[in-house]
């Protein structure tokens, strides 16, 4: 079976520039997550799909984030303009509806300079 | 809220020692607990998960039990290998967030031969 995909692995991109994440989840998964990871920190949820739907956004900055998944199949995720701060691994994970194992992605590694 | 307390880190011992790494909750309702484990590089990777009082969950000769009156998920394992050396992660899911994860901030361990 395959995992979740991410792309692109890896990424180094200028203050106030903008960048995009795609995430394609485990076939059948009709919730997918989006986490961030700073450094030395655990995983935090920025947004949760059901379907198409959001279920749960409240801890995404809305200035600068903004996420899709227009088919209820993958999504994207895009920063702009990106800050300094924004530097982390970003996480797609999926479940099923209603299951508690929650797959991750291997990420997408981001450095703004 | 929801929360998760994990022993801080850097962990290292030496091949084949005793491995216990400390895991402390709060949450509202009745969470399902988990330990994530990510290898250097890689996404995190579900090591078990226990999703009531006293269940005990076990992988690749880790385990942890579930204890609701200490509120605690402690990871330990008998007898650690090189090849072990990751951050662990402890994390909660609640059953009234659908599936979100709350994470601890992660422990590294290395083990050296």
């Amino acid at each position: 079976e395959a995992g979740v995909a991410q792309s692109p692995r890896y990424k180094i991109i200028e203050k106030r520039q903008s960048v995009a994440f795609w995430c394609n989840p485990i076939s059948g998964h009709a919730t997918l997550y989006w986490y961030q990871q700073i450094l030395g920190q655990g995983p935090k949820l920025l947004i949760q799909f059901q379907n198409n739907g959001v279920v749960d956004d409240s801890q995404l900055p809305k200035d600068r984030f903004s996420a899709e998944r227009l088919k209820g199949v993958d999504s994207t995720l895009k920063i702009q303009p990106a800050k300094l701060e924004d530097s982390a691994v970003y996480l797609c994970a999926s479940s099923l509806t209603g299951g508690n194992t929650i797959y991750f992605g291997e990420g997408s590694w981001l450095t703004v300079v | 809220g929801n929360s998760v307390t994990q022993m801080e880190g850097p962990v290292t011992l030496s091949e084949e020692a005793f491995l216990t790494i400390n895991c402390t909750y709060t949450a509202t309702g009745y969470p399902s607990l988990f330990w994530y484990v990510q290898y250097p590089g890689e996404g995190l990777q579900l090591l078990l998960k226990a999703t009531k009082a006293d269940d005990k969950g076990s992988n690749k000769g880790f385990e942890a039990t579930y204890r609701k009156e200490t509120t605690s998920f402690h990871l330990e394992k008998g007898s650690v290998q090189v090849s072990d050396s990751a951050v662990y992660f402890c994390a909660l899911s609640s059953g009234s967030t659908l599936g979100r994860l709350y994470f601890g901030r992660g422990t590294q361990l290395t083990v050296w031969p």
